[in-house]
């Protein structure tokens, strides 16, 4: 099954304009990580952020988590076209000896297509 | 620095054939693992390995079997190919330290089973 769920599916924006994805999960996590996928390639490691924080930058990325809610949002501002590409949100849990080594468990992923 | 090295890029296999996946490693990094990749359905874990002669089920293992005597390689054999294995294959490493880390993927392998 899969841990998390992300909204929306698929987006459409205009260069230079905001795109936001969100994730949801449902166990407890050690950390949430977002992971960028060209048509046809690998992952890219974009951000991981850890269980106790909340908020987190990386140049044009912002990630946001509330664990509470069991959600993280993946804020890209000033897109650009070569932002193209599907987002995918993964989570490490937690497991009965309190370690997270080794599982990660990825959502559906989102689809975003910048408009030069 | 090759990073994450997956082989073949492409494979098309018949029911009931058998074959390895490769996946090869230059980092040094202890733990490595394999997701498949379906449409519409994300990635998910088929197994993974924390070091050199450990290696341990992920969420659909059923099929594929590992072994890791090295800690540069981790390959992925299917026993005897179906259909329903049709997918792209990554392989991936993680890095790092609880403080800061990652994964790095492999650029896949897509295959196919007629």
């Amino acid at each position: 099954s899969q841990q998390g769920e992300e909204d929306p599916q698929a987006l459409s924006i205009q260069e230079g304009e905001n795109a936001t994805m969100n994730c949801s999960y449902k166990t407890s996590i050690n950390n949430l990580q977002w992971y960028r996928q060209n048509s046809g390639r690998g992952l890219v490691h974009l951000i991981l952020i850890r269980s106790n924080e909340r908020e987190k930058h990386s140049g044009r990325l912002r990630v946001t988590l509330d664990t509470s809610k069991k959600s993280s949002s993946l804020l890209i501002t000033a897109s650009r076209a070569a932002d193209t590409a599907s987002y995918f949100c993964a989570t490490e849990s937690i497991n009965a000896g309190g370690t997270s080594y080794g599982k990660l468990t990825f959502g559906q992923g989102t689809i975003l297509t910048v408009h030069p | 620095n090759a990073g994450v090295t997956q082989t073949p890029k492409f494979q098309v296999l018949k029911t009931g054939q058998s074959m390895t996946l490769q996946c090869a490693q230059d980092m040094n990094h202890e733990y490595m693992s394999w997701y498949r990749q379906d449409p519409g359905m994300g990635l998910r874990l088929i197994h993974y390995s924390v070091g050199a002669g450990i290696t341990d089920q992920g969420e659909v293992p059923n099929g594929y079997n590992v072994s890791r005597s090295t800690t540069e390689d981790f390959p992925l054999r299917l026993l005897s190919a179906a259909p329903s294995q049709t997918s792209v294959y990554f392989c991936a490493t993680r890095w790092g330290t609880d403080m800061f880390m990652g994964y790095t993927f492999g650029s896949g392998t897509r295959l196919t089973v007629v």
